[in-house]
């Protein structure tokens, strides 16, 4: 296994556009998390998935971010309508029960 | 709210020297406490993960220590080399927290030749 996979690595993007982003986490982890990080910041926690059920939300995640993990596997994040303040790193990890998270190498996205 | 504060917020060495890397929390019902670390843009590395039960873990030249009752925990590099220089963050899961992590702002460690 290659670890946590994320893509695209880097997004630039018009302000108003949609756009969405992948995760691959490690095949047996069965917790999934998506975390943001802006500028000299660390990561601050926006969802996570324990197979496919979504089981918290941080009220960073407006209603124009919506996440998805199908069957349990991969997951994707969507911004709808991007702002400029969502220009960040968006972060991946996984998990299994109680472990050690293993993060992807992030998806930069810019909103010009 | 669980608060991360880690100390120094950034660091500056001569090659070979011994460092210690300070993180605190807030939130003492802890389950785990991770070290990680970031090179310029790119994602996080695990360093070391510390159970709740434990009170330090070992890597290389690496040891990172737990203090539940004191709410810190220390990360200390033996040894620095030009190749250590990166962003160190501290992240803290709760004990009801699904393994969500609480992130410090991080250490900028700078190891020069």
């Amino acid at each position: 296994d290659t670890g946590v996979s994320q893509d695209p690595r880097h997004k630039i993007t018009k302000r108003g556009q949609n756009v969405t982003f992948r995760c691959d986490p490690i095949s047996e982890h069965n917790r999934l998390y998506w975390y943001r990080q802006t500028l000299g910041q660390g990561p601050e926690f926006l969802t996570y998935f324990q197979n496919e059920a979504q089981l918290e939300k941080s009220r960073l995640l407006s209603d124009r971010f919506s996440a998805e993990r199908p069957k349990g596997s991969f997951s994707t994040l969507e911004i709808q309508r991007t702002e400029q303040g969502d220009s960040a790193m968006y972060l991946c990890a996984s998990s299994s029960s109680g472990a050690e998270a293993f993060f992807g190498q992030g998806t930069r996205l810019t909103v010009v | 709210k669980q608060e991360v504060t880690q100390i120094p917020a950034a660091l500056s060495v001569p090659e070979g020297e011994n460092l210690v890397l300070n993180c605190s929390f807030t939130d003492s019902a802890i389950y785990n406490l991770q070290w990680f670390r970031q090179d310029p843009g790119k994602g996080l590395t695990s360093l070391l993960l510390i159970q709740s039960s434990q009170r330090e873990q070992t890597s290389g030249r690496l040891n990172a220590s737990l203090d539940k009752s004191s709410g810190r925990s220390t990360l200390y590099i033996a040894a620095s080399q030009p190749g250590d220089s990166a962003t160190y963050l501290c992240a803290h899961a709760g004990g009801t927290s699904y393994g969500k992590l609480t992130f410090g702002q991080g250490t900028i460690l700078t190891v020069h030749p």
